[in-house]
């Protein structure tokens, strides 16, 4: 079973609103990524941390490695409709582990 | 397109069918997963090969399903005698080495009636 836990669940906003995430664990990973699904796709790689306090963008998306390496949070600033989908965060150590994601939905 | 490509994308059995499906992973990528995700959830971990070496397997692959990966390229996973419990989407990822990002395919969507 999962060994993260993501939260929220599931978010609606409204398009040009921030939107943050997070998931944390009982575990040390020595990774955290996140990936973005859409539905009846792949996960797509999103961000990947690999050390505790990195913190990292890549375009509208922010995310952070927690110090104590058992969360991390992710950051969507200014939504569009395009990022509507399920994010999924994931912890590595030998083996990856997802949390059970966050469902986002963007009103036009 | 040199991303990990999986066939079928869909696929719809009865109870009771053996079913069969492959993985092509990125194509100097070493290791090659699979991983079962249901509706809700996030992927599950079922096994993983480095090379053409199958080296773990959760507890979530019973007796009925079985990996190759033979020549240490593509992958296939069949599972025998499926049963409802068994629907689900299968994924496969691939990676340079450990610890390496794994990169997903589109999946297979197994539907068992």
């Amino acid at each position: 079973g999962q060994q993260l836990n993501q939260s929220p669940q599931s978010m609606f906003i409204q398009e040009g609103e921030d939107v943050s995430m997070n998931c944390t664990s009982s575990s040390i990973f020595n990774t955290w990524l996140w990936y973005k699904q859409d539905p009846g796709e792949g996960p797509v790689l999103l961000i990947a941390l690999y050390k505790a306090g990195e913190l990292t963008s890549n375009g509208r998306l922010t995310a952070q490695f927690g110090i104590t390496r058992k969360d991390s949070f992710l950051n969507i600033s200014a939504s569009i409709p395009s990022d509507v989908g399920i994010y999924f965060c994931a912890g590595r150590d030998n083996d990856m582990r997802f949390g059970a994601g966050t469902r986002l939905t963007v009103k036009p | 397109d040199t991303g990990v490509s999986q066939d079928p994308r869909h696929k719809i059995t009865k109870r009771g069918q053996n079913v069969t499906f492959r993985c092509d992973p990125i194509s100097e990528h070493n290791r090659l997963y699979w991983y079962r995700q249901t509706l809700g959830q996030g992927p599950e971990f079922l096994t993983y090969f480095q090379n053409e070496a199958q080296l773990e397997k959760s507890r979530l692959l019973s007796d009925r399903f079985s990996a190759e990966r033979p020549k240490g390229s593509f992958s296939t996973l069949e599972i025998q005698r499926t049963e409802q419990g068994d629907s689900a989407m299968y994924l496969c990822a691939s990676s340079y080495q450990r610890g390496d990002t794994q990169y997903f395919g589109p999946g297979t969507r197994l539907t068992v009636l």
